[in-house]
């Protein structure tokens, strides 16, 4: 399968607890993304990677959340002390950044959260 | 005003229906335009990539005024298969900034 891989798929963890979600882009996409849903809402953006460098940080980004892409490859997101309504799923999304199709994104199976 | 806004629905149309979805977008600074499609507890998946003022792929057709900040989708010979959240995403592009922006949706079912 060359789309987008998420892992883990679910993740059920007690307040307080850190959690870290892991993303494979589609390979030689150079943009990556992660986006947070919750029921009835749109995808909200959280931060956005150019290969290795992340160049744009949503506020709803707390200083608890942290990712990282270090080797412009596959990414994390780490969750630190989480809240109950950090609850939600966690997508990842990655496009070519580069040609006529450059700013198609794809996204990944996501990753569920629950915060219990 | 909302960056994204589009009519949550439900729209409940018969099989073999025409349908068609309307969005509006905020950032005159929007350069692309897509259409993604998304089923219950699923990923959003592409449906549609919105050229110019315009294109169709099979039953879709994207229409896009830039002048009125507007997109649509109409979805011809509805199936059942067409039922899903149809999200409008108008992207921005600047310096060291890339964004797609998700509405949340029109939800959309196809009733035999």
């Amino acid at each position: 399968d060359t789309g987008v891989s998420q892992n883990p798929r679910h993740k059920i963890t007690k307040r307080g607890q850190n959690v870290t979600f892991r993303c494979d882009p589609i390979s030689e996409h150079n943009r990556l993304y992660w986006y947070r849903q919750t029921l009835g809402q749109g995808p909200e953006f959280l931060t956005y990677f150019q290969n290795e460098a992340q160049l744009e940080k949503s506020r709803l980004l707390s200083d608890r959340f942290s990712a990282e892409r270090p080797k412009g490859s596959f990414s994390t997101l780490e969750i630190q002390r989480t809240e109950q309504g950090d609850s939600a799923m966690y997508l990842c999304a990655s496009s070519p950044g580069a040609g006529r199709m450059n700013t198609e994104a794809f996204f990944g199976q996501g990753t569920r959260l629950t915060v219990v | 005003r909302k960056e994204v806004e589009q009519d949550p629905g439900p729209f409940n149309v018969p099989e073999g229906a025409t349908v068609a979805f309307n969005c509006t977008y905020s950032n005159s600074a929007s350069q692309s335009f897509f259409w993604y499609r998304q089923d219950c507890r699923k990923e959003p998946k592409l449906l549609m990539s919105v050229y110019s003022s315009g294109n169709e792929d099979g039953r879709f057709t994207a229409q896009l005024n830039r002048a009125s900040q507007y997109i649509s989708l109409l979805i011809r010979d509805s199936k059942l298969s067409d039922s899903a959240t149809y999200l409008c995403v108008p992207s921005y592009s600047g310096a060291g900034s890339y964004q797609l922006t998700f509405g949340k949706g029109t939800k959309l079912s196809v009733i035999p």
